[in-house]
């Protein structure tokens, strides 16, 4: 069974970047797509982008001149980047894997629990 | 993008009723939809697939319907464990987009 596991700073200044690791374990990285989502406190989910272990990229356009999604496949591990963040983007982070195989249009089928991280000065 | 829409936004249920969640696209998705459970403090957990495909584990009392543009969650006999949020997602075309949320609680 694979497990996910969102890690970095729980708070983070406004106009800084943002860095979040989700660790894979229990299964391959390889061959799958492994997608960031984030939640406001109290509100909805929000896709913000996915990778392909391949280093393949597909972002959210409304983030896109923010965000990068790297993978390392070695570490079996996927990173995300938010540039120049505002209190807006105070929220908890997940990341997740799509289900199928080489498929990016795919559910998400296993879920890291999630970090909350705060942007405030 | 694609608008997900989802109707009701809450709903208030007793143990044993039937529930029914809708869930509209604002262009076709075939049948790419998915249906998620979250409870506080929780990460979403995923319950259907591909529209009717229930995810291994999940109990049966849940299906999911539809196709196009309009598609249905149903808890078929509601038990104390389902009180929750449900979101459902369309992952037709990127950027995959979440419908605003179900929230089912006791009445």
């Amino acid at each position: 069974q694979v497990q996910l596991q969102e890690s970095g700073p729980g708070l983070v200044k406004p106009s800084e970047t943002l860095s979040l690791n989700c660790t894979v374990s229990g299964g391959s990285i390889t061959s799958y797509y492994w997608s960031w989502i984030r939640q406001p406190p109290g509100k909805g989910l929000e896709w913000i982008g996915n990778i392909y272990y391949s280093g393949s990229t597909n972002y959210n356009p409304s983030l896109e001149s923010r965000v990068t999604i790297l993978v390392d496949t070695s570490k079996s591990q996927f990173s995300l980047k938010l540039s120049s963040v505002t209190a807006a983007d105070t929220a908890v982070y997940f990341c997740a894997r799509h289900e199928r195989r080489h498929g990016s249009t795919s559910s998400l089928d296993s879920w890291g629990q999630g970090n909350l991280v705060t942007v405030s000065s | 993008a694609i608008r997900i829409t989802q109707s009701p936004s809450s709903l208030s249920a007793s143990t044993g009723d039937r529930v029914t969640i809708t869930c509209r696209a604002s262009q076709g998705i075939s049948s790419y939809l998915a249906w998620y459970q979250q409870k506080p403090g929780k990460a979403p957990k995923l319950l259907i697939y591909a529209a009717s495909t229930l995810q291994s584990g999940v109990p049966s009392r849940f299906s999911g319907s539809g196709s196009g543009t309009d598609f249905t969650l149903t808890i078929s006999c509601l038990q104390s464990e389902d009180f929750a949020t449900y979101y459902c997602q369309q992952y037709y075309n990127s950027p995959f987009t979440f419908g605003p949320g179900t929230t089912v609680d006791i009445k």
